[in-house]
């Protein structure tokens, strides 16, 4: 059972215009989310994160929207840049459960 | 800055094959991690780790074994290699629990079970 889901395999936008990366899930116990970035051949790295007691988190380009009540969560790129493009993994977690779930991800490409 | 090393970057496995893999941190972290990534799947959780001596069952844990005799180090085993076995596997590790804390990942091992 996929508990977080990606549903766009892919996304491609123009540099300088806006990313909108989505993300669903359903464990309604699921209470901290994060982004992860991958470039080919590299693992995963952290972008952003946030608690379920917040509904908008930012760090600079970057922002993360959570709706509860929708169990979907975004992740807001502006301005686009082609060194953005990269699979995008959406991950959560229940309180200090180690079993964190990850989307399947969203390959992004930014066109110059 | 090493972070996590995972060896070997590349193998090919036969069916029934046995083959360990071997994941190092040098950030002093309690937690570390075994991953498997496929197409259309993400990652899913093999095994985890919370301190030198202690591992636990993941999401995924049929067909794998790990051990954890050193803090910085994490080993994967595959005991008889199954093509379903065939995947990239991703070691990671983390300063506390990984519901509460980022993940640091390696950069990957690709085993090909033929």
């Amino acid at each position: 059972d996929q508990q977080v889901k990606q549903n766009s395999p892919s996304l491609s936008v123009q540099e300088g215009r806006i990313s909108i990366l989505n993300c669903d899930y359903t464990n309604s116990m699921f209470d901290y989310f994060l982004w992860y970035k991958k470039y080919p051949a590299e693992g995963p790295t952290f972008l952003i994160s946030i608690s379920s007691i917040k509904d908008k988190n930012e760090d600079g380009r970057f922002t993360v929207f959570l709706n509860k009540s929708a169990k979907h969560l975004s992740l807001h790129i502006v301005p686009s840049q082609p060194g953005d493009s990269a699979v995008y993994f959406c991950a959560a977690s229940a309180g200090n459960n180690n079993d964190m779930r990850f989307g399947a991800g969203t390959r992004l490409t930014v066109k110059p | 800055n090493a972070g996590v090393t995972q060896t070997p970057k590349f193998r090919v496995l036969k069916t029934g094959q046995s083959m360990t893999l071997l994941c190092a941190q040098d950030m002093n972290h309690e937690y570390m991690y075994w991953y498997r990534q496929d197409p259309g799947m993400g990652l899913r959780l093999i095994h985890y780790s919370v301190g030198e001596g202690t591992t636990a069952k993941g999401e995924v844990p049929d067909g794998y074994n790990v051990s954890r005799l050193k803090k910085q180090n994490f080993l994967l085993g595959l005991e008889s290699a199954a093509p379903s076995q065939t995947s990239v596997y991703f070691c990671a590790s983390s300063r506390r629990q990984g519901g509460t804390g980022e993940l640091f990942f390696g950069e990957g091992s690709r085993l090909t079970v033929l």
